[in-house]
């Protein structure tokens, strides 16, 4: 398997401009989350699926971000507008078991997207 | 409010010496996770700890859990500088899907 996919690897836009991630989760796997990562806030968890239904979002910080999971082979993270504070590395990230307490719980990552925005 | 705290942030250490990382958590958790992540790189799953007591191991890393404590530990044996890299511990909220991840542990092994 190719593992977790995201595109693109890298983007940089200018503040204002409308930012779409892709992610395409291991087949098979019936959880997906999108994380961001940054020096000072670490890792934050922006949403879940589970069988494709968003189940919190809680953790997406303002109106202008938005997730959506189509079916269980695609998900897109939209910004917009992007702002400058929205620069940050955002991971994808799929899992078979999780929520099942097994120790084959685990989380696969996506290689990121690292987004800058100017 | 869960909150995981780990130490040492930053470890620089030469090869062949042993070392642990600690992650500390604030509040009672059935699930604690280990993870790796090499620098510009994704993370990459090492361990999952489930129950106090609990001990795993794989080559030269061996993490354990102390759920009275609140405390597991990521011990580094004989280090070689392949292990470079920074390690990140996370707890279960309890909601069955939310981490709380700690800020990471970068340790740098020198020849």
């Amino acid at each position: 398997d190719a593992g977790v996919i995201q595109s693109p690897r890298h983007e940089v836009t200018e503040m204002g401009q409308e930012v779409t991630l892709r992610c395409k989760p291991i087949s098979g796997h019936n959880s997906l989350f999108w994380y961001r990562q940054t020096m000072m806030r670490g890792l934050e968890l922006l949403i879940y699926f589970n069988n494709n239904v968003p189940i919190d979002d809680s953790g997406m910080p303002e109106d202008r971000f938005s997730a959506k999971m189509p079916n269980a082979s695609f998900s897109t993270l939209k910004i917009q507008p992007s702002e400058p504070r929205d620069s940050a590395v955002y991971f994808c990230a799929s899992s078979p078991l999780w929520g099942r307490k097994t120790t084959n719980e685990k989380l696969f990552f996506g290689s990121g997207t690292q987004l800058s925005v100017l | 409010e869960l909150k995981v705290e780990q130490n040492p942030l930053f470890l620089s250490m030469q090869e062949g010496k042993n070392y642990t990382i600690y992650c500390n958590y604030s509040t009672t958790s059935d699930r604690l996770y280990w993870y790796r992540q090499d620098p510009g790189k994704s993370l990459e799953s090492l361990f999952v700890l489930l129950s106090n007591g609990a001990v795993k191991q794989e080559g030269r890393l061996m993490a354990s859990l102390d759920t009275k404590a609140r405390l597991s530990t990521l011990h580094i044996t004989a280090a070689v500088h392949d292990l470079s890299a920074t390690y990140f511990c996370a707890v279960d909220r309890d909601s069955n899907y939310q981490l709380i991840w700690g800020a990471g542990t970068k340790l740098i092994i020198k020849p």
